[in-house]
C-alpha cells in the first residue's frame, strides 16, 4: 500500500496570501496524484489531477505541480471560500486508492 | 448530470451488519464507470473501501476485505455496500462515488452511521 503523508497538518493564512501544501507518497505513483477539497459537512470535490490539471470549474487560482514522491498544491490568493480541508490521493497503484491526512487551511 | 444518494440505516449495533445503497440517477451504472464507497470517521480523513464495475468486477480495501461486500442492481441503478461485523471503529460518513481512472469524479453528499448500543 503507498502512504500518502501532508505536510503541514494546519495552515493558517490571512485571506489574500499565497497557500502552500505539501504531499508525499511512500514511493512513486508518476504523475497520478489528485487533490479534493473538502468543506465542513460536505463531500471532497476533486481539484486537481494528474499532478497539475484544474479540473473542471476550479479557478486558476489553484495550481498543482510534482511528480514521483513529492507534490505540491498552491493557493495563489486565498479567497475566503478557501479555507477547507485539502486532501491528496494517488491513484497510480491500487488497491487501495490511498488519500492524505489532510491539511486544514484556515484563517490567521 | 452525475447524482449519487447514499441511504440507509444511520445506527447499527456492534457486531451486526451495516448496510448502504447509492442510488445514481443522470448516467446508467452499466455505462462502463467504477462505482466506489469511500469513509470518513468523524475528524478524521478519508478512507478508500472499495469499487464496482459494471460488469460485476470488484476490489477492496485490503484493510476491510474480509468484512465488506459491494453489489450492483442494474435494474434499480444503484450500488451497495455492506460491512460485517462492526465496531465502533465503523462509526463515519459513508460516501459513495463514481470512478474514473482512479479519480473520484462525483461523490453523494455522505451518510453519517454510528455504531453504537
Amino acid at each position: 500500500e503507498i502512504v500518502m503523508t501532508q505536510s503541514p497538518a494546519t495552515l493558517s493564512v490571512s485571506p489574500g496570501e499565497r497557500a502552500t501544501l505539501s504531499c508525499r507518497a511512500s514511493q512513486s505513483v508518476s504523475s497520478n496524484l489528485a487533490w479534493y477539497q473538502q468543506k465542513p459537512g460536505q463531500a471532497p470535490r476533486l481539484l486537481i489531477y494528474g499532478a497539475s490539471t484544474r479540473a473542471t470549474g476550479i479557478p486558476a487560482r489553484f495550481s498543482g505541480s510534482g511528480s514521483g514522491t513529492e507534490f505540491t498544491l498552491t493557493i495563489s490568493s486565498l479567497q475566503s471560500e478557501d479555507f477547507a480541508v485539502y486532501y491528496c490521493e494517488q491513484y497510480n497503484d491500487w488497491p487501495p486508492w490511498t488519500f492524505g491526512q489532510g491539511t486544514k487551511v484556515e484563517i490567521k | 448530470q452525475v447524482q449519487l444518494q447514499e441511504s440507509g440505516p444511520g445506527l447499527v449495533k456492534p457486531s451486526g451488519t451495516l448496510s448502504l445503497t447509492c442510488a445514481v440517477s443522470g448516467v446508467s451504472i452499466s455505462s462502463g464507470y467504477w462505482w466506489s464507497w469511500v469513509r470518513q470517521p468523524p475528524g478524521k480523513g478519508l478512507e478508500w473501501i472499495g469499487e464496482i464495475y459494471h460488469s460485476g468486477s470488484t476490489h477492496y480495501n485490503p484493510s476491510l476485505k474480509s468484512r465488506v461486500t459491494i453489489s450492483a442492481d442494474k435494474s434499480k441503478n444503484q450500488f451497495s455496500l455492506k460491512v460485517n461485523s462492526v465496531t465502533a471503529a465503523d462509526t463515519a460518513v459513508y460516501y459513495c462515488a463514481r470512478v474514473v481512472g482512479g479519480l473520484h469524479h462525483s461523490w453523494g453528499q455522505g451518510t453519517l452511521v454510528t455504531v453504537s448500543s
